[in-house]
């Protein structure tokens, strides 16, 4: 079993759309959750960082940890078409051996 | 915009050649990584290195080879290449040892297919 599981998708949700992305994870070890956005043919790059439980809000980015259901996940308000890109959750432990575990990523497409 | 470059691009190349993927970086990181990225899967760590003359493998096993002679570039290499090593191979560096709040920046990957 993977440490950590996410929806590929893909995803497709109108503009405007709220979106809703997760990751459930085994390792009740992580303390640090993050979000990269990786779009096409690019590198994946940070988007959001969260350490353990609660919530974080950047702009139309909330990133919410549920430690207790092994939960984390990605909400996008008014979704728009530069949105669409593959959502990598990634994680790791303190201390953390030099060690991010990444979810498989979900694909989500943001249509006009 | 994260300055870590990887080139080429994109790499197409018969079966049995010797091939080095290069990956540079000009922010001074002293941490630098490679991953391999295949359709519909999580990244894995392959290589790390925390510094000139320093190199580790990663979890996922990996028949390519990685050197760190200078700061700034961390070269893979396949000293003869397979189908199976056909993937998107990812390079990034960090100021700090991965895990906690450090960021990873990510070159724009090299695509590798081995025909």
């Amino acid at each position: 079993q993977k440490e950590v599981e996410q929806d590929p998708g893909p995803l497709s949700v109108p503009e405007g759309a709220i979106v809703s992305l997760n990751c459930t994870y085994s390792n009740s070890a992580f303390q640090y959750f993050m979000w990269y956005r990786q779009y096409s043919r690019k590198g994946p790059e940070l988007l959001m960082y969260t350490y353990s439980s609660g919530n974080k809000e950047d702009g139309r980015f909330t990133a919410q940890v549920d430690k207790s259901s092994k939960y984390i996940s990605l909400f996008i308000r008014d979704s728009q078409p530069s949105d669409s890109a593959t959502y990598l959750c990634a994680m790791s432990a303190t201390g953390g051996g030099n060690k991010l575990t990444f979810g498989t990523g979900t694909q989500l497409k943001v249509e006009l | 915009e994260a300055d870590i470059y990887q080139t080429p691009r994109y790499l197409v190349i018969g079966t049995g050649k010797k091939i080095t993927l290069e990956c540079s970086q000009t922010m001074g990181h002293d941490k630098m990584y490679w991953y391999q990225q295949d359709p519909g899967m999580e990244l894995h760590l392959i290589h790390y290195s925390y510094g000139v003359n320093s190199t580790e493998k990663g979890d996922l096993s990996s028949e390519s080879t990685v050197s760190r002679i200078r700061t700034e570039h961390f070269p893979l290499t396949l000293e003869s290449a397979r189908p199976s090593h056909t993937s998107q191979y990812l390079c990034a560096s960090s100021p700090l040892p991965l895990g906690g709040n450090t960021e990873a920046f990510f070159g724009q990957g090299t695509r590798l297919t081995v025909v």
